[in-house]
């Protein structure tokens, strides 16, 4: 079965310092990997999503993110972190039914002043 | 394009007791996934409804269960409330599954139970 697992439950970085979120998923074949973000008292609202096309995904909001299979990793990254970007951020994968979307545990990032 | 609506946005119940909460997918969106959130679990999968046929199921008791309309709404019931069921119950949209597709999120409903 996939799992997804979210190193650190909380990042905190200083305002304009990188943002690094890390996420390492399990999988035998190449999965669809997901990176959500969620605002507090909201729904979750997609970032970006790696289908196999390209490696390295751009998404919204300045954040980008790495595919790589060796690894099996998919670490989420921003040069510039904003107070706006303050929030809750998951990675998910689908399973090989493509039916089922499974979350990892979540990274609360704080940003500094 | 109206995004996800969930109603009701926040419910009190007491144990014992059931809930239907609902969900309008966006117009055109045929898949309807459930998710329970809580802080100690995280996001659990409910299960996924696709042209009013359950696709999957995740890991939870038969307490648990849901409908898809021929309108593509979808709802979901819980009988016998406990108080672990406190959760954030997000209902997620696509066009058509999770696979490859964007799961647009509606606001969630917000269950406490006493």
């Amino acid at each position: 079965a996939q799992s997804v697992t979210q190193l650190g439950s909380h990042v905190s970085v200083s305002e304009g310092a990188l943002v690094l979120l890390r996420c390492n998923y399990s999988s035998s074949v190449p999965p669809y990997l997901f990176w959500y973000v969620q605002y507090p008292n909201q729904g979750l609202q997609l970032l970006l999503k790696y289908t196999s096309a390209a490696t390295l995904v751009k998404g919204i909001n300045g954040f980008e993110a790495e595919f790589k299979k060796s690894e099996t990793s998919f670490h989420l990254t921003k040069p510039s972190a904003h107070m706006s970007d303050a929030a809750e951020y998951f990675c998910a994968v689908t399973d090989t039914g493509g039916f089922k979307t499974i979350f990892g545990a979540g990274t609360r990032l704080f940003v500094k002043a | 394009k109206a995004g996800v609506t969930q109603t009701p946005r926040y419910l009190i119940k007491t144990r014992g007791q059931q809930v239907t909460l609902s969900c309008s997918p966006i117009s055109g969106h045929r898949s309807v996934s459930w998710y329970q959130q809580t802080p100690g679990q995280g996001l659990q999968f409910l299960f996924e409804y696709f042209s009013e046929t359950q696709r999957n199921k995740g890991n939870f008791p038969g307490r648990f269960s849901g409908r898809q309309f021929s309108n593509s709404r979808s709802e979901m019931n819980v009988s016998t409330l406990e108080l672990g069921d406190s959760a954030l119950y997000l209902c997620a949209s696509s066009n058509d599954g999770p696979r490859g597709g964007e799961q647009f999120f509606g606001p969630g409903t917000r269950l406490t139970v006493l």
